[in-house]
């Protein structure tokens, strides 16, 4: 079945430092990628997303880039903030659903 | 304020005992979707719904029951829970029916089933 991959699984990065998430997906006909911060005891919220016909897409210190012929799309954020410290979610979507990534547990050291 | 509400946020039960999740929305949303999220799974699609009286299976539906009843409304149902549906759920709606829209979230709910 469809499925997404995220690695990693953990990433810890001195503050100012940037961090890479990245995410391969096996549905040829996803055309929508967002991804979402969950923070403790909150639920997911979406920070960024992606469509297919554009290759990358940059608000402030967040941006992500989509490689539709390798299937392969990833996360880039720079000069990190202790407040950066969450589960991130990547996840790839079609007509009627999205498939999520298992997720990145960020912690950025002061 | 535009959002996404579960009730309860915690329930501790027993197996077998009937519950209900509910979530509502406040966006006039017409999707609407339960995950749940389960420790290095992510989270993963139960049940959704495309518009009011149309509900459909995710990837994980046994065990659950969902209706639509109403646009703003939709619950998740475990008719006879057991252990292996203790986890964190979460509801979510998005506007239209199109796959390519941000979904909102709840803050979940934390189901322990005894």
């Amino acid at each position: 079945g469809e499925n997404v991959e995220q690695h990693p699984s953990t990433l810890s990065v001195q503050e100012g430092d940037s961090a890479v998430i990245k995410c391969t997906y096996s549905d040829s006909a996803s055309n929508y990628f967002p991804w979402y911060k969950q923070e403790l005891g909150k639920g997911p919220q979406l920070i960024i997303d992606i469509r297919s016909n554009v290759g990358e897409k940059k608000d402030q210190r967040i941006a992500v880039t989509l490689n539709k012929t390798a299937k392969h799309f990833s996360l880039h954020i720079t000069e990190t903030q202790p407040e950066d410290s969450a589960v991130y979610f990547c996840a790839a979507g079609s007509s009627y659903k999205l498939i999520f990534g298992s997720g990145t547990r960020l912690l950025v050291r002061p | 304020e535009a959002q996404v509400t579960q009730n309860p946020r915690y329930l501790i039960t027993v197996t077998g005992k009937k519950l209900t999740v509910t979530c509502s929305q406040n966006m006039n949303h017409e999707y609407m979707s339960w995950y749940r999220q389960d420790p290095g799974l992510g989270l993963r699609q139960i049940y959704y719904s495309m518009n009011v009286e149309v509900t459909d299976k995710g990837d994980v539906p046994e065990g659950y029951k969902v209706s639509r009843k109403e646009k703003r409304n939709f619950p998740l149902i475990l008719e006879s829970p057991s252990p292996n549906q203790t986890s964190l759920y979460f509801c979510a709606s998005r506007a239209g029916t199109g796959g390519n829209q941000p979904q909102h979230f709840g803050d979940g709910t934390r189901l322990s089933i005894l």
